[in-house]
């Protein structure tokens, strides 16, 4: 079965550069959810798109922006990286965006690593 | 706020031992729980949930029970595996609050033969 696809795997960008981080959800799929879980740290919650609207922010930088396309996917854009940015990004997907028992899917993850 | 309290590893287990891993919750609201493992380069991978008071998730030789009065949610399993070394995430999610989760900062569990 298709799962939640994350590209790259690797990412290595040296300071105040910027990187995009894309996200395919499972098919039929219309929800995107982006964490960040730093080295050794539990994942926080960055922010969610449903329908190609911003459902949800959390502690996201203003240098940081997202976006969900027509085809569901979406793209995490970071510009001016610190190396504090460095971390293990994860999206995740579910059909619809509310209730906890609608079942999360995780991608594998980005590993960004700013030097 | 919402938060999750997780006892701190690394946890180091002999295979066939019984492994208990702590998880104890603040919420503003009424929470589903959940457990997620994540293994070694791998994303997190949902283990087990419970959505009400006195529910227990299971999967896996894994259990949990939903306690609403020692707000915990304690991961257990009676004999572990070489196979179950990963790290184990505890969440909740507050009903009526989308799927954002709040995790734990996770428990590593290392089992040896």
């Amino acid at each position: 079965a298709a799962g939640v696809i994350q590209s790259p795997r690797h990412l290595i960008k040296e300071k105040r550069e910027t990187a995009t981080l894309k996200c395919y959800p499972i098919p039929r799929h219309d929800t995107v959810y982006w964490y960040q879980q730093g080295p050794g740290q539990d994942p926080q919650f960055l922010i969610s798109f449903y329908e190609k609207m911003q459902s949800d922010k959390g502690s996201i930088p203003d240098r940081f922006s997202a976006q969900q396309f027509s085809d569901y996917h979406s793209e995490l854009n970071m510009s001016s990286l610190e190396l504090g940015d460095s971390a293990l990004y994860f999206c995740a997907s579910s059909l619809g965006p509310g209730g906890s028992k609608e079942k999360l899917f995780f991608g594998s993850g980005t590993q960004l690593s700013v030097l | 706020g919402n938060s999750v309290t997780q006892m701190e590893g690394p946890v180091t287990l002999s295979e066939e031992a019984f492994l208990t891993i702590n998880c104890t919750y603040t919420a503003t609201g009424y929470p589903s729980l959940f457990w997620y493992v994540q293994y070694p380069g791998e994303g997190l991978q949902l283990l087990l949930k419970a959505t009400k008071a006195d529910d227990k998730g299971s999967n896996k030789g894994f259990e949990a029970t939903y306690r609403k009065e020692t707000t915990s949610f304690h991961l257990e399993k009676g004999s572990v595996q070489v196979s179950d070394s990963a790290v184990y995430f505890c969440a909740l999610v507050i009903t009526g609050g989308g799927n954002k989760l709040t995790f734990g900062t996770g428990t590593q569990l290392k089992v040896e033969l």
